[in-house]
């Protein structure tokens, strides 16, 4: 079972607000992603580490940021939230050599901007 | 043309029929295939993983792939209440442990009534 927590699981915020999305793993993985998934929708990959003080976008551009102190924890932050990004998001995370790239993921975060 | 075509569904099933979910790619180099499986509001859990071309059986889950085809399927017998979830399917080429090449498909929404 994976061992990947997110929190909060639901927020509400209005325009303008500073968010984080905090993410931390156990699983000792060095590898650490966001995604973002609106209901029905493709997940789309926006962020992506492979360790520590490694970061990069992802596929789909978005304005949050994110941070890797720690290998365990993976934070998400929107400095200035806006109704386009009311959506749902979800950090995961795999082992350096994983055959197959399998990833485990969180339970995700589901963000609504006001 | 998306890399990868998944039938959105709804897909309705009576309890204990058997459910066949497909996916469809057309990037020749993919050689590891997965099916995730997520509940509503809840984040992807992998539920099995195949490399390269056959069938891989658990339980009353069975993941087939057609490699000449680019065609996988994920058969699931005796179907339950409890298999209703969107069931994503996700694809990749390298074994390099990282999700940043792995490609998902957009899901398909499974409902077994009781």
């Amino acid at each position: 079972e994976a061992d990947i927590y997110q929190t909060p699981r639901y927020l509400v915020i209005g325009t303008g607000k500073k968010i984080t999305l905090e993410c931390s793993q156990t699983m000792g993985h060095d590898k650490m992603y966001w995604y973002q998934q609106d209901p029905g929708m493709e997940l789309h990959l926006i962020h992506y580490s492979y360790g520590v003080n490694s970061t990069e976008k992802g596929d789909l551009s978005s304005e949050s940021t994110v941070s890797r102190i720690r290998t365990e924890h993976f934070p998400l932050t929107l400095e200035s939230a806006r109704p386009s990004h009311t959506s749902q998001y979800l950090c995961a995370s795999s082992k350096s050599v994983q055959a197959g790239n399998t990833i485990y993921f969180g339970e995700g975060s589901w963000l609504t901007v006001v | 043309q998306k890399e990868v075509e998944q039938d959105p569904g709804p897909l309705s099933v009576p309890e204990g029929a058997i459910v066949s979910l497909n996916c469809t790619y057309s990037n020749s180099a993919f050689q590891y295939f997965m099916w995730y499986r997520q509940y509503s509001r809840k984040g992807p859990e992998l539920l099995m993983y195949t490399y390269s071309s056959g069938n891989k059986e658990d339980g009353r889950f069975t993941a087939q792939v057609d490699k000449s085809s680019k065609y996988i399927s994920l058969f699931i017998r005796d179907s339950q209440p409890s298999d209703s979830a969107t069931y994503l399917c996700a694809m990749s080429a390298g074994s390099s442990g990282s999700a940043r090449q792995l490609t998902f498909g957009s899901g398909t929404q499974l409902t077994v009534l009781p």
